[in-house]
């Protein structure tokens, strides 16, 4: 079955510097792959998604993630942390059928002035 | 494009109390589901759906009903509210199911079940 892990529950990085959220996955075959952000009291947003082409994924707000099949990972970073980043992270496999997602048990990121 | 709505934002229950969660989508999408969300549980699904008239069990599905007569509207029955349902409850929806396609989440639906 597709599931991932997120190896950090709680990240704090100061403004400025790299963010580094890490993910490892589990997968028979080659997995859509996805990060999602949840601020404080909102929905889920996307972030990007790895669909088996291009390894190195960029998303929005500066954020990319890269997918090493060596090392089933599928890490989350970022060159310089603001303030706004600070929120909970999720990463996310589809599960072989299509029709459902397995999430992570989310990383919460705090970003230090 | 209103997104995702649910409603209602809030709601306090008693054991034993019916209610139905609302969620609707105006973006013509096929695939709708619901999850819950726990503290360090991440999200589970409850319930999906691929299209009118088509639903499906997630991981979680048991004290819940779903159905699915129109392809915008996708409620969440509670039949006999129980404490351990007290979450908050996320309705998604997207083109075509999970492969490759972004979910689009409403903005929750926090529920208290005393």
């Amino acid at each position: 079955a597709q599931s991932v892990t997120q190896l950090d529950s709680h990240v704090s990085v100061s403004e400025g510097t790299p963010v580094l959220l890490r993910c490892n996955y589990s997968s028979s075959y080659s997995p859509s792959l996805f990060w999602y952000v949840q601020h404080p009291n909102k929905g889920l947003q996307l972030l990007l998604k790895y669909t088996s082409a291009a390894t190195l994924v960029k998303g929005i707000n500066g954020f990319e993630a890269e997918f090493k099949k060596s090392e089933t990972s599928f890490h989350l970073t970022k060159p310089s942390a603001h303030m706004s980043d600070a929120a909970e992270y999720f990463c996310v496999v589809s599960v072989g059928s299509g029709y459902a997602l397995n999430f992570g048990k989310g990383t919460s990121l705090l970003v230090t002035p | 494009n209103a997104g995702v709505t649910q409603t209602p934002k809030f709601q306090v229950l008693k054991t034993g109390q019916s209610m139905t969660l609302q969620c609707a989508q105006d973006m013509n999408h096929e695939y709708m589901s619901w999850y819950r969300q726990d503290p360090g549980m991440g999200l589970r699904l409850i319930h999906y759906s691929v299209g009118a008239g088509i639903t499906d069990q997630g991981e979680v599905p048991n004290g819940y009903n779903v159905s699915r007569s129109t392809t915008e509207d996708f409620p969440l029955r509670l039949l006999s509210a129980a404490p351990s349902q007290t979450s908050v409850y996320f309705c998604a929806s997207s083109l075509h199911g999970t492969d490759a396609y972004e979910q689009y989440f409403g903005p929750g639906t926090r529920l208290t079940v005393t």
